[in-house]
């Protein structure tokens, strides 16, 4: 069935290095991806969306990259800090706004 | 500046019991969407529902499961005679209409004895 996966479970990076997570889908008509993040015991939160007719879009740290050829989703932050240790998540708007199809989710540690 | 708020945080119960877990969205958001998510797993699309209707219910099991949104109050998910694979974190999340950014309340999680 269609899904969207992620390439590594777990990326541990040193503070102020730059981070990217990667993140593959299937679904060739999805037209909206969005990134979250999740801190233990809490809800995922929103980090940044892309639509289908862009390929990049930056926001205060992060930048998302869209490879539709290759359906590929990629997650790149800046200058990574201590409070950016969360798992990450892409999504995938598969019916336009009904429902999100999540990714297994990447660890991302960041060591001091 | 309130975000999507759920009760409660967690909720134990035992095996047959029924279990009701709240959402209230954000301000202005009249689209309601459940998921459920496992141990170290993504989150699972249940149910997505705006005031008074159900929009797709695709990802909700067939039996013991409900969720309403009524046209005033908060969204209930309603879990009938629970059993030990209902244990789970659930969410809530809302937007103001499709296709735009879901905001997600904490979760409720729900542990079954």
């Amino acid at each position: 069935g269609e899904s969207v996966g992620l390439h590594l479970p777990t990326l541990s990076v040193q503070e102020g290095d730059n981070s990217i997570i990667n993140c593959a889908y299937s679904n060739s008509a999805s037209d909206y991806f969005i990134w979250y993040k999740q801190e233990s015991g809490k809800g995922p939160q929103f980090i940044i969306d892309i639509r289908s007719n862009m390929d990049k879009r930056q926001g205060q740290r992060v930048t998302v990259l869209l490879n539709k050829t290759v359906k590929h989703l990629s997650l790149q932050i800046a200058a990574t800090q201590p409070g950016d240790s969360a798992v990450y998540f892409c999504a995938e708007d598969m019916e336009y706004g009904n429902k999100l199809v999540f990714g297994a989710g990447t660890i991302l540690r960041v060591k001091s | 500046n309130a975000g999507v708020m759920q009760n409660p945080r967690h909720l134990v119960r035992r095996r047959g019991q029924e279990a009701r877990l709240r959402c209230s969205p954000m301000k202005g958001h009249s689209h309601v969407y459940w998921y459920r998510q496992l141990p170290e797993e993504g989150l699972k699309f249940m149910v997505y529902l705006q005031k008074e209707n159900i929009i797709d219910e695709s990802g909700m099991p067939k039996e013991r499961f409900s969720a309403e949104f009524p046209k005033e109050g908060p969204s209930i998910l309603r879990i009938q005679q629970v059993v030990r694979g209902d244990s789970a974190a659930y969410f809530c999340a809302s937007s103001p209409f499709g296709n735009q950014p879901q905001h997600f309340g904490d979760g409720t999680r729900l542990s079954i004895l």
